[in-house]
């Protein structure tokens, strides 16, 4: 079963208009964490935003933040006022355990959005 | 801060021959880091977890003699494609884990791998 999912695989949205980008789980392990990362044409991975399995309130970084929805597993990436150099693909991952000796991300697929000016 | 810087970007060698690709995390010291393998349009392939002095664990289907990993320092790691063939271009990407509250792990820009 995929243990990350991401059910968009494209997205167009309108340039200043407000993105989500979906992202559920599966874990059993209470300890967890989940990232996002961007990845542009040029291919390097830039991250985005984490968030805990146990922190209270969900992570904001600027213009990112995450719809963490524990009891849905879900953890939606919010991008505000969306621009043009917001084109990328985008990742989801997850990490399991915590500050485990050697911890793995497990990824999803992956949704390419792009912006429309 | 949590630079990761890799080298080379970009390579085209022929086949047979073997290509040395280095991950360095500029600003933090990594006890851990990680080689990944990416196919065009695919998501990211874990190929190895390297450990500062210690032997790196492959994944499965991974072949360690093929790929060559060294983790000799808390801020390097390396990655040799022996006897490369065209089947082995790639996008290689590195990351290093930063023992931060969050643990996340940073990216260096990737390798392009061409064999001819």
């Amino acid at each position: 079963a995929q243990k990350i999912t991401q059910t968009q695989p494209g997205m167009f949205v309108q340039e200043k208009e407000a993105v989500t980008l979906d992202c559920t789980y599966d874990t059993s392990d209470p300890s967890y964490g989940l990232f996002w990362y961007k990845q542009p044409s040029s291919g390097e991975m830039i991250f985005l935003i984490y968030q805990g399995s146990y922190d209270q309130q969900n992570a904001t970084e600027g213009r990112y933040s995450l719809n963490f929805q524990k009891a849905r597993k879900s953890a939606n990436l919010v991008i505000s006022a969306s621009q043009l150099g917001d084109s990328a693909m985008y990742f989801c991952a997850m990490r399991e355990g915590y500050m485990d000796s050697n911890y793995q991300l497990i990824w999803g697929a992956g949704t390419k959005l792009i912006i429309k000016p | 801060g949590a630079v990761v810087s890799q080298h080379p970007s970009r390579v085209i060698c022929k086949s047979g021959t073997s290509v040395k690709i280095e991950c360095r995390s500029l600003d933090f010291q990594a006890t851990t880091m990680f080689w990944y393998r990416q196919f065009p349009k695919k998501s990211l392939m874990l190929m190895a977890t390297s450990n500062e002095g210690s032997k790196a664990t492959y994944e499965q289907g991974v072949e360690k003699d093929k790929f060559l990993i060294n983790h000799a320092s808390l801020t390097l790691s390396t990655l040799t494609v022996t006897s490369a063939h065209p089947e082995d271009s790639s996008f290689y990407i590195c990351s290093a884990r930063a023992l931060r509250s969050s643990d996340t792990q940073y990216f260096g820009p990737g390798t392009r791998l061409t064999v001819l």
